[in-house]
């Protein structure tokens, strides 16, 4: 497994504290995109950006906030307003147009 | 709106058996639909794309316009085969992927 990579694979944090999640790929894709996976719900997309520099909200973009400063990385902050952050989060690339989407590991948050 | 419906949330069949994961969609225009599939502890990753018209290990998914349809088959399926399966929906606008809740398939000995 290599291209696209997320860390750290779990992470624990109180109510209240902000959390960034990482998302690196060098597949040289342009297009990038955080979900969130509950139990029942499937994916549900959060933020995505179709190029440096530029993003957009998805279906549940409220208590997050994302940066594409690079090509080739997409964090994740969930602040504090996300009102239940504790989920699963994955990260996903692709080369754009509509295409084959390859996802991350994936990142567990466990908010307490 | 509901754009990829998977009515199923849960799926038993026997070896052998034919299998068929239902994937239902709303989309306007000329969509492009995927089967994902999600093996215990593996990423999530591209089974199959409508538009590639390829079998890939043993399924099909044919895109029914008529019926806004894709569902995913198997004539004979494997123990191998027990997995979650998200259908999904890529419009040609904004870049943006719309998946399905998942059915997760178990595969009986």
């Amino acid at each position: 497994d290599g291209g696209i990579t997320q860390s750290p694979k779990y992470l624990f944090r109180k109510e209240g504290q902000n959390v960034t999640l990482s998302c690196e790929q060098n597949l040289n894709h342009d297009a990038m995109y955080w979900y969130r996976q509950d139990p029942g719900q499937g994916l549900r997309l959060i933020y995505y950006s179709q190029i440096v520099n530029d993003f957009q909200k998805g279906d549940i973009a409220e208590g997050y906030s994302v940066s594409r400063e690079k090509k080739e990385s997409f964090p994740l902050t969930v602040t504090s307003a996300q009102k239940n952050p504790t989920a699963f989060y994955l990260c996903a690339s692709s080369s754009g147009q509509g295409g084959e989407q390859y996802f991350g590991p994936g990142t567990r948050l466990t908010v307490t | 709106a509901q754009r990829v419906t998977q009515p199923e949330k849960l799926l038993s069949v026997f070896k052998g058996a034919p299998v068929e994961l239902k994937c239902n969609y709303s989309y306007s225009g000329s969509p492009e639909l995927f089967w994902y599939v999600q093996y215990s502890r593996q990423r999530l990753q591209l089974l199959l794309r409508h538009i590639s018209r390829e079998s890939i290990k043993g399924f099909t998914a044919d895109l029914n316009k008529g019926e806004t349809s894709f569902h995913l088959k198997k004539p004979f399926a494997q123990e191998e085969d027990s997995a979650m399966y998200y259908c999904a929906l890529s419009g040609h606008t904004g870049n943006q992927f719309y998946f399905g809740t998942g059915t997760s398939l178990t595969v009986i000995p």
